[in-house]
């Protein structure tokens, strides 16, 4: 059975680091690609970018570019997403999620249960 | 990026009615686009893939139409556990967008 298991929610003040991080079990980790997506308080759905774990080839969403890094560890099956100064405006729930086969540009058919951070002084 | 406008925004309807939903993409996105439902608390469930397919396990009532830069997601006759959030998603090119989200309650 595919399962995407996320780490748990997070509270930090602003200006703190984060790394959050997404474990996948049941396929091959390092065949697909894992995506994330932020979801604001009370909004939609925002795609950030994609990772292929087999080389860790990421492609950004240019909101996302230089705010947020992406990256797996493959020996984990881990993938990760990491703030190196957050803000408040960084407060969301975060998913990842893997594509339905091994393209970027499919559309995800599974996704992690989400990891909810806070940041608040 | 390709934008994707979505309507309505919300909806009421009462069980057994027929929703629709619209999408509309900035671009021809020829057929790469996929319909997502998101209940309360839970994360996104793929329901529609490229326009019109049915992921494993949904229900028949749900379907998908159009091509290029129109697109309408169907739920033939309402029931209540289908309330949630429907979002539409192209993946015609990176970085992939989503719409704006329609909230179906029922009436």
């Amino acid at each position: 059975e595919v399962q995407l298991v996320q780490s748990g929610a997070e509270v930090k003040k602003p200006g703190e680091s984060l790394k959050i991080s997404c474990k996948g079990s049941g396929y091959s980790f390092t065949s697909y690609w894992i995506g994330w997506v932020r979801q604001m308080p009370g909004k939609g759905l925002e795609w950030m970018g994609v990772i292929y774990p087999g080389d860790s080839d990421t492609t950004y969403s240019p909101s996302f570019q230089g705010q947020v890094t992406i990256s797996a560890d493959k020996s984990l099956s881990t993938a990760y997403l990491e703030w190196s100064s957050l803000k408040g405006s960084d407060s969301a729930m975060y998913y990842c999620a893997r594509p339905t086969d091994g393209y970027n540009t499919s559309p995800f058919d599974y996704w992690g249960q989400g990891t909810l951070v806070t940041v608040s002084s | 990026d390709i934008q994707m406008t979505q309507s309505p925004s919300s909806l009421s309807a009462s069980v057994g009615d027929r929703v629709t939903i619209t999408c509309q993409a900035s671009q021809d996105i020829s057929n790469d686009l996929n319909w997502y439902q998101q209940k309360p608390g839970k994360a996104p469930k793929l329901l529609i893939y490229g326009t019109s397919y049915l992921e494993t396990g949904v229900p028949s009532r749900f379907s998908g139409s159009g091509s290029g830069t129109d697109f309408t997601f169907t739920i033939s006759s309402l029931q209540p556990e289908d309330i949630a959030t429907y979002y539409c998603q192209q993946s015609d090119t990176l970085p992939l967008t989503f719409g704006g989200g329609t909230k179906v309650e029922i009436k």
